[in-house]
């Protein structure tokens, strides 16, 4: 079953500690992965993807497939981070209509 | 260009009846996909219309269906409406030159 496993609801950190938002999937084909965000009193918006491999206000994420994850990070967060954080799979080479969410965690960066 | 746009952006209806709810997407974009967001469930792909015909689909009954319209907005029905159905519904829209979703500001439905 295609499936998107994020462990932690909540991550609060302090302004300058690193992040690790986790994120864990299961999908039988070649998946592509991406992290959305949402800001608050916004919409849903897409940080960045595993293709593109850049980094993205200072986040990245690597694609491990042998542990199926593409945690995403930051040396050093900032309060203009807290956000909810969505890691979704689609299928590579097809058409990414459909993406499959995780349930979210929310990075609240305390001062 | 102009973003996504949804409406309405709020709506209250009481079980059983029915309910339709639009998507604009970005000039040039033919597809657009439908999701239902609740705190239970998260998010959750209903399904993708391209160039006027359903390519994708969820685990969703069918009291849940869709069309998209030649100038590719689309619309989602929800037919005898249950309380379960209460969610923020988003919609997303793809281009041909990325394939990115860009989304929809949603519907919040209220079903009492």
């Amino acid at each position: 079953a295609q499936r998107v496993t994020q462990p932690e609801k909540l991550l609060s950190v302090f302004k300058g500690a690193p992040v690790e938002l986790k994120c864990n999937y299961s999908y039988s084909g070649s998946p592509e992965l991406f992290w959305y965000v949402q800001y608050s009193r916004q919409r849903l918006q897409l940080l960045l993807r595993h293709i593109s491999r850049e980094s993205i206000k200072g986040f990245t994420a690597d694609l491990n497939k042998g542990e199926t994850s593409f945690h995403l990070k930051k040396p050093f967060a900032q309060e203009e981070d807290s956000a909810m954080y969505y890691c979704a799979l689609s299928q590579v080479g097809g058409n990414t209509g459909k993406l499959i969410f995780g349930q979210g965690t929310t990075l609240q960066v305390k001062p | 260009k102009a973003g996504v746009t949804q409406t309405p952006r709020y709506l209250i209806k009481t079980r059983g009846q029915q309910v339709t709810l639009s998507c604009s997407p970005i000039s040039g974009h033919r597809s657009v996909s439908w999701y239902q967001q609740t705190p239970g469930q998260g998010l959750q792909f209903l399904f993708e219309y391209f160039s006027e015909t359903q390519r994708n689909k969820g685990n969703f009954p069918g009291r849940f269906s869709g069309r998209q319209f030649s100038n590719s907005r689309s619309e989602m029905n929800v037919s005898t409406l249950e309380l379960g159905d209460s969610a923020l519904y988003l919609c997303a829209t793809t281009g041909q030159a990325t394939d990115t979703q860009y989304f929809g500001p949603g519907t919040r439905l209220t079903v009492l």
